[in-house]
């Protein structure tokens, strides 16, 4: 069974706030490791998929950084807003068609 | 285009009941999976396919059955349900290519009482 770890497991910020996250994963066999953002009563949407080692994405106001060789991928939001309140999964691929999802950080954004 | 589509959305069932999940997708995907989702446990694989015909075994399979007689079907059966099995199932697909993102349906959740 692959680990894949997430922290924090929660984060409480402000209005304006940045933040980030960190995934951790096995840095052997690796694939592609995916993040997705999961509001609640809706279902996870993806937001990127990396594959690269230093590979840098970025959609608005969110990134993400990927590390193969030491096995992590950070998740930046600047200046966080309630919009993006939500629990941000990642998940690891090592090819054999399947995902390994951590338990997800939840993060809430108050005004 | 209505993605992946999970019906019911919630169901309570009596132990020893069985039931079918079921989902659909219009995108022509050839992957599927089923997830479920407990507090804290994040989301873990039940059963996937790789194509109409095919099926594995995931993470966590024991009590469930899949088939798959088509590309846009994947329907998940529970036998004999038991209160283990009270969870949020989450059915996905994607496309051909190891880099492509899964699409989630909206989620069913299973009460069994």
């Amino acid at each position: 069974i692959l680990n894949v770890e997430q922290s924090p497991q929660s984060l409480h910020v402000q209005e304006g706030d940045s933040t980030n996250f960190t995934c951790s994963f096995p840095s052997s066999n690796f694939y592609a490791l995916h993040w997705y953002r999961w509001e609640t009563a809706k279902s996870p949407e993806a937001l990127f998929v990396m594959t690269l080692n230093g590979d840098e994405k970025k959609k608005g106001q969110i990134s993400a950084t990927l590390n193969t060789k030491e096995g992590y991928s950070y998740l930046y939001i600047k200046g966080s807003q309630p919009e993006d309140s939500a629990t941000y999964l990642c998940a690891f691929n090592s090819g054999y068609s399947t995902l390994t999802f951590g338990k997800g950080t939840m993060l809430l954004v108050s005004p | 285009n209505a993605g992946v589509t999970q019906t019911p959305k919630f169901r309570i069932l009596k132990i020893g009941q069985s039931m079918t999940l079921q989902c659909t997708q219009d995108m022509n995907h050839n992957y599927m999976y089923w997830y479920r989702q407990d507090p804290g446990m994040g989301l873990k694989l039940i059963y996937y396919s790789v194509g109409a015909g095919i099926t594995d075994k995931g993470e966590v399979p024991n009590g469930y059955n899949v088939s798959r007689s088509t590309t846009e079907d994947f329907p998940l059966r529970l036998e004999l349900a038991a209160p283990s099995q009270t969870s949020v199932y989450f059915c996905a697909s994607r496309p051909q290519g190891e880099n492509q993102p899964q699409h989630f349906g909206d989620g069913t959740r299973l009460s069994i009482l």
